[in-house]
């Protein structure tokens, strides 16, 4: 069974742009999340997304966003970028109702 | 304010001896707590977890025990292998939060042979 696909694996922006990263959770798995990790914070978490819904959200600006199609596959889009939000993006899925969650390897954001 | 410390950023452990990662937590209300580890340039992998009913839950050469009253849980692993080398996370929840995990900065663990 393929695992949590998240493309791109590197990204370079500039301040003020947006940006979307893309997340493919494991066959069957109807929950999505994200998280963010820094060196400073380590990993938070961003929202969850379960059949095409936010589920919850984590304490993260309104710049930061996502969403989740019928096929459980979830895009976050990220507006007006800061340096701040230089991260590691990963993304987890998890069968309905269980937090053992299978993460992605993430997306390296940078912005310059 | 942190809710989930690991206060240990890293632990060195020769090859065969046990392994204590520790993992605090201030959030009376977390009920469930989980153990993940991190390999370089991949996401992290679930480990172990424990729900707050009980005191010991053990897979293979990984335990997790859970004190609640010191709000204190840790993951011994035992035998250690140089495989083991790698970031543990110590991870809590509370059930209405679905998969919103609080997550420890987490601990170097490395293996020496």
């Amino acid at each position: 069974k393929a695992g949590v696909t998240q493309t791109p694996r590197y990204l370079i922006k500039t301040r003020g742009q947006q940006v979307t990263l893309s997340c493919s959770p494991i066959s069957g798995h109807r929950s999505v999340s994200w998280y963010q990790q820094t060196p400073g914070q380590g990993l938070q978490f961003l929202f969850e997304y379960f059949s095409e819904t936010q589920r919850n959200k984590g304490n993260f600006p309104g710049r930061f966003s996502g969403r989740q199609f019928s096929n459980s596959r979830s895009e976050m889009n990220v507006s007006t970028l800061e340096l701040g939000d230089s991260a590691l993006y990963l993304c987890a899925s998890s069968l309905e109702d269980s937090k053992k969650l299978f993460f992605g390897s993430g997306t390296q954001l940078s912005v310059l | 304010d942190q809710q989930v410390k690991q206060n240990s950023p890293s632990l060195s452990v020769q090859e065969g001896r046990i392994s204590i990662l520790n993992c605090d937590y201030t959030n009376s209300m977390f009920d469930y707590f989980l153990w993940y580890k991190k390999y370089p340039a991949e996401g992290p992998t679930f480990l172990i977890s424990i729900s707050s009913i009980k005191d010991k839950n053990e897979d293979g050469r990984f335990t997790v025990f859970l004190n609640k009253s010191a709000k204190h849980l840790s993951l011994h692993i035992v035998p250690s292998q140089p495989g083991d080398s790698a970031v543990y996370f110590c991870a809590a929840s509370v059930n209405q939060a679905g998969t919103a995990l609080i997550f420890g900065k987490g601990t170097t663990l490395s293996v020496s042979s």
